[in-house]
């Protein structure tokens, strides 16, 4: 398996622009998180999917922020307008959810976001 | 919510032992799990905990307390290329993960 695909590695726009993030999960798993990272706040979860349906997206920073998940096997995560306080990278992550007792999550490469 | 504290740094010795400490405060916790991220690379899964005890996969160890709300990861012959940062994250029951701020490990020659 290739793993959790995200595209594009590195975007670099500017302020006000839309941005948006792709992830296709590992086949099979049923869970996909959507996290950001950075040095002052850490890795934090955005938003999460089960079966296709966002479960929890207290995560998500405002309205400028969506995700959606038209099937098994794609995500993504739109900013719109972007702001230059949303440069982090982007992590995109894949589990088999419920039926993994040890809820081990795989991660994808990443999406580092430069809002200038 | 879920709160996780950790170190920020460590430095140890190759061939050395170290421990990283892990404190939680959650409403809702089902285990604790540890992730090793190389820099400029994704998080990885290393152990999880859902008992007390220590569970030991290879040099990595891992124990939990849940009277205690606390955890630790323990890294034995310590080799240069385990320098990288470390996160403990908490296990609620809807399979999420709250991540501490991670522990930077330096191992040295």
């Amino acid at each position: 398996d290739a793993g959790v695909i995200q595209s594009p590695r590195h975007e670099v726009t500017e302020m006000g622009q839309e941005v948006t993030l792709r992830c296709k999960p590992i086949s099979g798993h049923n869970s996909l998180f959507w996290y950001r990272q950075t040095m002052m706040r850490g890795l934090e979860l955005l938003i999460y999917f089960n079966n296709n349906v966002p479960i929890d997206d207290s995560g998500m920073p405002e309205d400028r922020f969506s995700a959606k998940m038209p099937n098994a096997s794609f995500s993504t995560l739109k900013i719109q307008p972007s702001e230059p306080r949303d440069s982090a990278v982007y992590f995109c992550a894949s589990s088999l959810g419920l039926h993994e007792p040890r809820n081990e999550q795989f991660f994808g490469p990443g999406t580092r976001l430069t809002v200038l | 919510g879920q709160s996780l504290e950790q170190p920020s740094e460590v430095t140890a010795v190759e061939g050395a032992i170290v421990q990283i400490n892990c404190t939680y405060q959650t409403s809702g916790f089902y285990g604790l799990s540890w992730y090793q991220q190389h820099d400029g690379g994704a998080p990885t899964f290393l152990s999880y905990n859902a008992l007390d005890g220590l569970e030991e996969t290879g040099r990595f160890s891992s124990f939990l307390s849940r009277s205690d709300s606390y955890g630790y990861l323990l890294l034995q012959e310590l080799q240069m290329k385990d320098s990288a940062s470390y996160f403990c994250a908490a296990n609620s029951g809807y399979s999420t993960l709250t991540f501490g701020k991670g522990t930077m490990l330096l191992v040295s020659p």
